[in-house]
């Protein structure tokens, strides 16, 4: 079975700073990949996703997410974090092809921004 | 256009009650599921139901969990003789295909439960 670690629990950044997420999977194949946001009493908002190709992915809001298979990491970075980025980060796995509707998540790492 | 909707909000209830919680999808969206968000487990998927497939119920964790789907929209989660370890978030996503290539699900905003 899948399983993904987010190794911080609680990150702080100044506003304006760069932030990479950590985000580790245990998979015994290339997992379909996927990062999710949740802001306080909103549902989850899908940032990127990873399925093949090229290993860096753009998202939205200013995100990207690099795939590296060696390392079984799929990190989430922003050049430049906003206030507005403050919020909950999820990310997942799903199995390729068949099954690949079951996402496994993360625990999640809260971000929060120093203005 | 309108997103995932559920209902309510939230719902407070005791120990040993039956609750039902609803979520409408995204219309058109064939593909339905249901996630479990708790401070201890985290997110865990729940259930998926897809068309007129018979659903994947793998993610249910007992016997007084179930779920239906009327007319291949809108969704019920029912749980029986709540137990206090059944608080948490309940989550309902919709995605527009047959999920078989992992479509973007959409999230609703969720049914806050707590069991007294």
């Amino acid at each position: 079975a899948q399983s993904v670690t987010q190794p911080d629990i609680h990150i702080t950044v100044s506003e304006g700073a760069s932030l990479e997420l950590r985000c580790n999977y245990s998979y015994g194949a290339t997992p379909y990949l996927f990062w999710y946001v949740q802001s306080p009493g909103q549902g989850l908002q899908l940032l990127l996703k990873y399925f093949s190709g090229d290993t860096l992915v753009q998202g939205i809001k200013g995100f990207e997410a690099e795939f590296k298979r060696s390392q079984s990491s799929f990190n989430l970075r922003k050049p430049s974090v906003h206030w507005s980025d403050a919020a909950e980060y999820f990310c997942a796995v799903s199995r390729a092809g068949a099954g690949s509707y079951q996402l496994t998540f993360g625990k999640g790492t809260k971000l929060s921004v120093i203005p | 256009g309108a997103g995932v909707s559920q209902s309510p909000s939230n719902k407070v209830t005791e120990k040993g009650k039956d609750v039902e919680l609803r979520c409408d999808p995204i219309s058109g969206h064939t593909a339905l599921y249901w996630y479990r968000q708790s401070l201890g487990q985290g997110l865990e998927f729940l259930i998926y139901f897809q068309g007129n497939s018979a659903p994947d119920k793998s993610g249910l964790p007992s016997d007084r969990f179930s779920a239906e789907r009327t007319g291949g929209s809108v969704s019920t989660l029912t749980i029986q003789r709540t137990q206090q370890e059944d608080s948490a978030v309940y989550l309902c996503a919709s995605s527009p295909r047959t999920g078989a290539t992992a479509d973007t699900q959409y999230f609703g905003p969720g049914t806050r439960l707590t069991v007294l």
